[in-house]
């Protein structure tokens, strides 16, 4: 069974840091591409980022709202992929998602249909 | 201001059949058969009802169904039940910077 697990959430400052943390269990991670999906509070979804697997380079895209201030990164060693924020802004304030795209057949929709979501963990910034 | 735009409400009554839109550009739903709808209760993850434009996952009722005509996809949900009552996003490639965008999102009142 799919799992994943978000922590790292927390109220932080404008201008603060933060690191998100997506535990995932129950399938072969290291093959996989992660992505992480915002929601603010009442508010619809948002892509932040994808970072592909290392064998494909471990490359990250980002939305144009965090582009330059966010980080994803993985460790397959450790079965995680983390979100560093910096320079945080009051609209970074949102649930964050770690997603996993849907895998049929031999073909995994990594950027385009997102079958697997975590609880979400809460970023709050604010002064 | 999304990058899709979807209609912020539709209603229905149980056995009626209700239809979302959600409309994009020629740089996104109109280029690519990359889009995908959502469903979310309160207070929980999102729940991916459709991919390719029409397909279903594994799971998901047939009374779900999408389609797509230019720039503009679509959401049918079929005998309409009380607990199709959520938040109904959908998205779409667009092989861009941004490489995903969503709708605002629709809320489904089964009356």
């Amino acid at each position: 069974e799919v799992q994943l697990v978000e922590s790292g959430g927390n109220l932080v400052k404008p201008g603060g840091s933060l690191r998100l943390s997506c535990a995932a269990s129950g399938f072969t991670f290291s093959n996989a591409w992660m992505t992480w999906v915002r929601q603010a509070p009442g508010k619809g979804l948002e892509w932040v980022g994808r970072i592909k697997s290392r064998t494909e380079g471990a490359t990250a895209d980002y939305g144009a709202p965090v582009k330059g201030r966010f980080t994803i990164s993985r460790d397959d060693s450790r079965n995680t992929v983390y979100l560093q924020m910096n320079s945080l802004q009051i609209e970074d304030t949102a649930l964050y998602y770690c997603t996993l795209g849907l895998c049929i057949a031999s073909k995994c929709h990594y950027d385009d249909a997102f079958d697997f979501w975590g609880q979400g963990t809460v970023v709050t910034v604010s002064s | 201001q999304s990058a899709l735009t979807q209609p912020a409400s539709v209603s229905g009554s149980p056995g009626q059949s209700i239809t979302i839109s959600c409309t994009g550009t020629s740089s996104d739903i109109g280029t690519y058969n990359y889009v995908s709808w959502y469903q979310q209760h309160p207070g929980k993850a999102p729940k991916l009802m459709t991919y390719e434009v029409s397909n279903r996952p594994s799971g998901v009722s047939n009374r779900f169904s999408g389609s797509k005509s230019g720039n503009t996809a679509s959401l049918t949900i079929s005998g309409l039940q009380a607990e199709d009552e959520a938040d109904y996003y959908c998205s779409s490639y667009t092989g861009r910077n941004t490489l995903v965008v969503f709708g605002g999102g629709t809320k489904l009142t089964v009356l």
